[in-house]
């Protein structure tokens, strides 16, 4: 059974950096096919990615926070790290973790992407 | 990068079908096959309806179903319930620039 838990802080002041931590089961971290992703949802709108981690240590950000963003794993714990430097209540909302299917082609085209499991998501409230 | 557009809201009775549109550019939705949706109920996390523009993981019901022409996806369900009440967010891949978007999501009404 694959689930994908996330920990960390439920508040957090004004410019601190948010460290959450995604702690999974069920699947590997090494599987070649498989990554995580850090998915937030602002109280009442909508999903928003930021960043996503696989095996061979690949990462990408989302592009308007790129700079504020640092994603890593360890696999020997099953866990993947985000943090976020200098939180704003703007960045108050649920943090999700989330399994990625990825498959891409011998030349490297990306041919499939989504994400299978999520985690129960934790909010974390910015205080100004 | 945008979000890609969904309408804010659809409405269906019972037995209904209804259909929610996700529009993208060419640069995602219009130059990928990978068109993901998901649900929502409130409080809950987000789960995979349909991914891979119209392929369904085990376990969703053969009511939900996906298209897409051009820069626009489609999420279609048919036979409408009550517990299909819940808002749904369609998701595109973009590429190593864009990477990753979500739509502004939708929240469907049973009536």
């Amino acid at each position: 059974q694959v689930t994908l838990k996330e920990s960390g802080p439920v508040l957090v002041k004004a410019t601190e950096t948010l460290t959450l931590t995604c702690t999974v089961s069920g699947f590997s971290l090494s599987h070649a096919r498989l990554g995580v992703s850090w998915i937030r949802q602002p109280p009442g709108k909508a999903l928003e990615w930021l960043a996503h981690i696989f095996s061979n240590d690949a990462k990408s950000y989302s592009t308007s926070l790129k700079s504020r963003l640092t994603i890593s794993k360890d696999t020997s714990k099953s866990q993947v790290v985000l943090t976020m430097t200098t939180m704003d209540p703007v960045d108050t909302a649920t943090y999700y973790c989330a399994r990625i299917q990825r498959r891409f082609t011998i030349a490297g085209v990306v041919i499939g992407y989504y994400f299978d499991d999520w985690g129960q998501g934790t909010l974390v409230t910015v205080s100004s | 990068q945008s979000a890609l557009t969904q309408p804010a809201s659809v409405s269906g009775s019972p037995g209904q079908s209804i259909t929610i549109s996700c529009t993208g550019t060419s640069s995602d939705i219009g130059n990928y096959n990978l068109v993901s949706w998901y649900q929502q109920h409130p409080g809950r996390a987000p789960k995979l309806m349909i991914y891979e523009v119209d392929k369904r993981p085990s376990g969703v019901s053969n009511r939900f179903s996906g298209s897409k022409s051009g820069n626009t996806a489609s999420l279609t369900i048919s036979g409408l319930q009550a517990e299909d009440e819940a808002d749904y967010y369609c998701c595109s891949y973009g590429g190593s620039s864009i990477h990753v978007l979500f739509g502004g999501g939708t929240k469907l009404t049973v009536l």
